[in-house]
Protein backbone atom coordinates (compact mmCIF):
# COMPACT_ATOMS: atom_id res chain seq x y z
CA UNK A 1 0.00 0.00 0.00
CA UNK A 2 1.49 3.57 -0.91
CA UNK A 3 -0.22 6.43 0.37
CA UNK A 4 -4.41 6.08 0.67
CA UNK A 5 -6.57 3.50 -0.45
CA UNK A 6 -10.32 3.77 -0.94
CA UNK A 7 -12.83 0.73 -1.50
CA UNK A 8 -14.82 0.40 -3.21
CA UNK A 9 -14.16 1.93 -6.28
CA UNK A 10 -17.35 2.52 -7.34
CA UNK A 11 -20.90 1.15 -6.37
CA UNK A 12 -24.47 1.32 -6.92
CA UNK A 13 -26.56 1.10 -4.05
CA UNK A 14 -30.48 0.50 -3.69
CA UNK A 15 -32.33 2.99 -1.81
CA UNK A 16 -32.18 2.08 2.12
CA UNK A 17 -29.77 -0.02 2.12
CA UNK A 18 -26.25 0.58 4.29
CA UNK A 19 -23.01 0.88 2.61
CA UNK A 20 -19.95 1.15 4.23
CA UNK A 21 -16.65 3.24 2.33
CA UNK A 22 -13.07 2.04 3.49
CA UNK A 23 -9.96 3.68 3.48
CA UNK A 24 -6.57 3.05 4.83
CA UNK A 25 -3.62 4.97 4.83
CA UNK A 26 0.24 4.16 5.59
CA UNK A 27 1.35 7.65 5.92
CA UNK A 28 0.59 7.67 9.68
CA UNK A 29 -1.03 10.93 9.41
CA UNK A 30 -3.03 11.72 12.62
CA UNK A 31 -5.39 13.42 10.90
CA UNK A 32 -8.01 11.76 8.37
CA UNK A 33 -10.95 13.47 6.40
CA UNK A 34 -14.11 12.60 4.44
CA UNK A 35 -15.52 14.70 1.60
CA UNK A 36 -18.15 14.37 -0.91
CA UNK A 37 -17.97 16.10 -4.55
CA UNK A 38 -20.67 16.88 -6.65
CA UNK A 39 -20.78 19.26 -9.64
CA UNK A 40 -20.28 22.82 -9.08
CA UNK A 41 -20.26 22.69 -5.40
CA UNK A 42 -16.34 21.62 -4.95
CA UNK A 43 -15.40 19.21 -2.05
CA UNK A 44 -17.72 19.30 1.22
CA UNK A 45 -16.05 17.95 4.53
CA UNK A 46 -18.39 15.04 5.75
CA UNK A 47 -16.54 13.60 9.06
CA UNK A 48 -13.08 14.09 9.89
CA UNK A 49 -11.06 12.91 12.43
CA UNK A 50 -7.29 14.46 14.47
CA UNK A 51 -6.75 11.61 16.49
CA UNK A 52 -7.59 7.79 16.79
CA UNK A 53 -10.74 7.48 19.07
CA UNK A 54 -11.73 10.82 18.32
CA UNK A 55 -14.01 12.09 15.21
CA UNK A 56 -15.48 15.46 14.33
CA UNK A 57 -18.44 16.22 12.44
CA UNK A 58 -17.83 18.68 8.89
CA UNK A 59 -20.08 20.38 7.14
CA UNK A 60 -22.12 18.04 5.90
CA UNK A 61 -22.76 15.23 8.35
CA UNK A 62 -25.99 14.15 8.40
CA UNK A 63 -26.31 10.48 7.07
CA UNK A 64 -22.99 9.92 7.64
CA UNK A 65 -21.08 7.89 10.12
CA UNK A 66 -17.43 7.51 10.43
CA UNK A 67 -14.85 5.43 13.10
CA UNK A 68 -11.55 6.07 14.04
CA UNK A 69 -10.17 2.49 15.58
CA UNK A 70 -6.83 3.16 15.11
CA UNK A 71 -4.03 5.46 12.72
CA UNK A 72 -4.65 3.75 9.76
CA UNK A 73 -8.61 3.22 9.31
CA UNK A 74 -11.42 5.47 8.55
CA UNK A 75 -14.35 4.36 7.36
CA UNK A 76 -17.48 5.89 6.34
CA UNK A 77 -20.80 4.39 7.11
CA UNK A 78 -24.38 5.38 5.26
CA UNK A 79 -26.98 4.24 7.44
CA UNK A 80 -29.52 4.01 5.26
CA UNK A 81 -28.96 5.73 1.55
CA UNK A 82 -30.27 8.25 -0.22
CA UNK A 83 -30.39 9.21 -3.75
CA UNK A 84 -29.01 12.42 -2.38
CA UNK A 85 -25.83 10.95 -1.34
CA UNK A 86 -24.78 9.85 -4.88
CA UNK A 87 -21.53 11.29 -5.25
CA UNK A 88 -17.96 10.82 -5.39
CA UNK A 89 -16.42 10.16 -2.02
CA UNK A 90 -13.00 11.57 -1.04
CA UNK A 91 -10.84 10.08 1.66
CA UNK A 92 -7.71 12.29 2.71
CA UNK A 93 -5.34 12.41 5.56
CA UNK A 94 -2.77 15.20 6.57
CA UNK A 95 -0.62 16.13 9.30
CA UNK A 96 -2.76 17.76 11.94
CA UNK A 97 -3.13 21.54 11.51
CA UNK A 98 -2.06 21.49 8.07
CA UNK A 99 -3.50 21.55 4.39
CA UNK A 100 -1.33 19.52 2.56
CA UNK A 101 -4.11 16.59 2.09
CA UNK A 102 -3.12 13.07 0.17
CA UNK A 103 -6.60 12.15 -1.60
CA UNK A 104 -7.44 8.66 -2.04
CA UNK A 105 -8.65 7.79 -5.61
CA UNK A 106 -12.70 8.15 -4.90
CA UNK A 107 -15.30 6.33 -4.23
CA UNK A 108 -18.13 6.80 -7.01
CA UNK A 109 -21.68 6.13 -5.01
CA UNK A 110 -24.74 6.26 -7.23
CA UNK A 111 -27.99 5.38 -4.97
CA UNK A 112 -30.94 4.64 -6.56
CA UNK B 1 -19.92 33.65 6.67
CA UNK B 2 -17.30 31.92 5.07
CA UNK B 3 -16.70 31.53 1.20
CA UNK B 4 -14.49 31.18 -1.68
CA UNK B 5 -14.63 32.46 -5.09
CA UNK B 6 -12.89 31.39 -8.65
CA UNK B 7 -14.12 31.83 -11.97
CA UNK B 8 -16.15 28.44 -13.18
CA UNK B 9 -14.16 28.02 -16.96
CA UNK B 10 -10.94 29.43 -18.18
CA UNK B 11 -9.63 28.57 -21.76
CA UNK B 12 -6.16 28.92 -22.57
CA UNK B 13 -3.95 28.21 -25.30
CA UNK B 14 -0.78 25.95 -25.53
CA UNK B 15 2.67 27.81 -24.73
CA UNK B 16 0.50 30.90 -22.90
CA UNK B 17 0.05 32.20 -19.27
CA UNK B 18 -2.97 32.35 -17.37
CA UNK B 19 -3.74 33.31 -14.22
CA UNK B 20 -6.50 31.57 -11.94
CA UNK B 21 -7.74 34.25 -9.27
CA UNK B 22 -9.34 33.47 -5.96
CA UNK B 23 -11.26 35.66 -3.75
CA UNK B 24 -11.75 34.28 0.28
CA UNK B 25 -13.52 34.99 3.04
CA UNK B 26 -12.73 33.29 6.10
CA UNK B 27 -12.89 33.06 9.79
CA UNK B 28 -9.27 33.66 10.68
CA UNK B 29 -6.55 32.61 8.39
CA UNK B 30 -3.86 29.80 8.37
CA UNK B 31 -2.95 29.73 5.04
CA UNK B 32 -4.55 29.31 1.18
CA UNK B 33 -3.88 26.18 -0.61
CA UNK B 34 -4.18 25.09 -4.22
CA UNK B 35 -4.67 21.88 -6.00
CA UNK B 36 -5.03 20.44 -9.15
CA UNK B 37 -7.50 17.72 -10.15
CA UNK B 38 -7.47 15.76 -13.41
CA UNK B 39 -10.83 14.61 -14.69
CA UNK B 40 -12.14 11.70 -12.82
CA UNK B 41 -8.95 12.01 -10.21
CA UNK B 42 -8.22 12.85 -7.20
CA UNK B 43 -6.81 16.22 -6.04
CA UNK B 44 -3.42 16.60 -5.41
CA UNK B 45 -1.70 19.71 -3.69
CA UNK B 46 0.25 22.81 -5.55
CA UNK B 47 1.05 24.90 -3.62
CA UNK B 48 0.69 27.08 -0.01
CA UNK B 49 0.75 30.52 0.89
CA UNK B 50 0.94 31.87 4.29
CA UNK B 51 2.74 35.46 3.52
CA UNK B 52 2.10 38.10 1.12
CA UNK B 53 3.87 37.53 -2.06
CA UNK B 54 4.96 35.13 -4.43
CA UNK B 55 5.90 31.81 -4.48
CA UNK B 56 6.88 30.12 -7.58
CA UNK B 57 7.83 26.54 -7.94
CA UNK B 58 8.65 25.86 -11.38
CA UNK B 59 6.29 26.48 -14.00
CA UNK B 60 3.49 27.07 -11.40
CA UNK B 61 3.55 30.16 -9.42
CA UNK B 62 1.26 31.28 -6.60
CA UNK B 63 0.50 34.78 -5.14
CA UNK B 64 -1.48 35.91 -1.64
CA UNK B 65 -2.67 39.17 -0.37
CA UNK B 66 -3.98 38.73 2.95
CA UNK B 67 -4.90 42.76 3.26
CA UNK B 68 -7.18 42.19 0.09
CA UNK B 69 -8.28 38.51 1.08
CA UNK B 70 -7.29 37.38 -2.72
CA UNK B 71 -4.81 35.00 -4.40
CA UNK B 72 -4.04 33.63 -7.85
CA UNK B 73 -2.20 30.47 -9.77
CA UNK B 74 0.16 31.23 -12.17
CA UNK B 75 0.91 28.41 -15.07
CA UNK B 76 3.56 29.18 -17.51
CA UNK B 77 4.47 27.70 -20.59
CA UNK B 78 0.87 25.89 -20.28
CA UNK B 79 0.87 22.15 -21.54
CA UNK B 80 -1.64 19.87 -23.10
CA UNK B 81 -1.53 18.10 -19.75
CA UNK B 82 -2.32 21.13 -17.32
CA UNK B 83 -6.11 21.14 -18.47
CA UNK B 84 -8.10 20.35 -15.41
CA UNK B 85 -9.44 22.09 -12.44
CA UNK B 86 -7.57 23.64 -10.00
CA UNK B 87 -9.34 24.08 -6.46
CA UNK B 88 -8.56 26.76 -4.30
CA UNK B 89 -8.92 26.60 -0.39
CA UNK B 90 -7.99 28.98 2.53
CA UNK B 91 -7.89 27.46 5.90
CA UNK B 92 -9.37 29.19 8.38
CA UNK B 93 -8.71 29.92 12.46
CA UNK B 94 -10.06 26.16 13.33
CA UNK B 95 -7.46 24.73 10.60
CA UNK B 96 -10.63 23.69 9.00
CA UNK B 97 -10.20 23.97 4.80
CA UNK B 98 -12.85 26.40 2.89
CA UNK B 99 -13.21 24.86 -0.36
CA UNK B 100 -13.73 27.38 -3.81
CA UNK B 101 -15.69 25.27 -6.33
CA UNK B 102 -12.83 24.62 -8.73
CA UNK B 103 -11.85 26.62 -12.19
CA UNK B 104 -11.99 24.51 -14.96
CA UNK B 105 -9.05 24.84 -17.41
CA UNK B 106 -9.24 24.07 -20.84
CA UNK B 107 -5.99 24.04 -22.79
CA UNK B 108 -6.11 24.53 -26.92
CA UNK B 109 -3.51 23.87 -29.33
Amino acid sequence: IAGITQAPTSQILAAGRRMTLRCTQDMRHNAMYWYRQDLGLGLRLIHYSNTAGTTGKGEVPDGYSVSRANTDDFPLTLASAVPSQTSVYFCASSEVNTGELFFGEGSRLTVL
Amino acid sequence: GQNIDQPTEMTATEGAIVQINCTYQTSGFNGLFWYQQHAGEAPTFLSYNVLDGLEEKGRFSSFLSRSKGYSYLLLKELQMKDSASYLCAAMDSNYQLIWGAGTKLIIKP
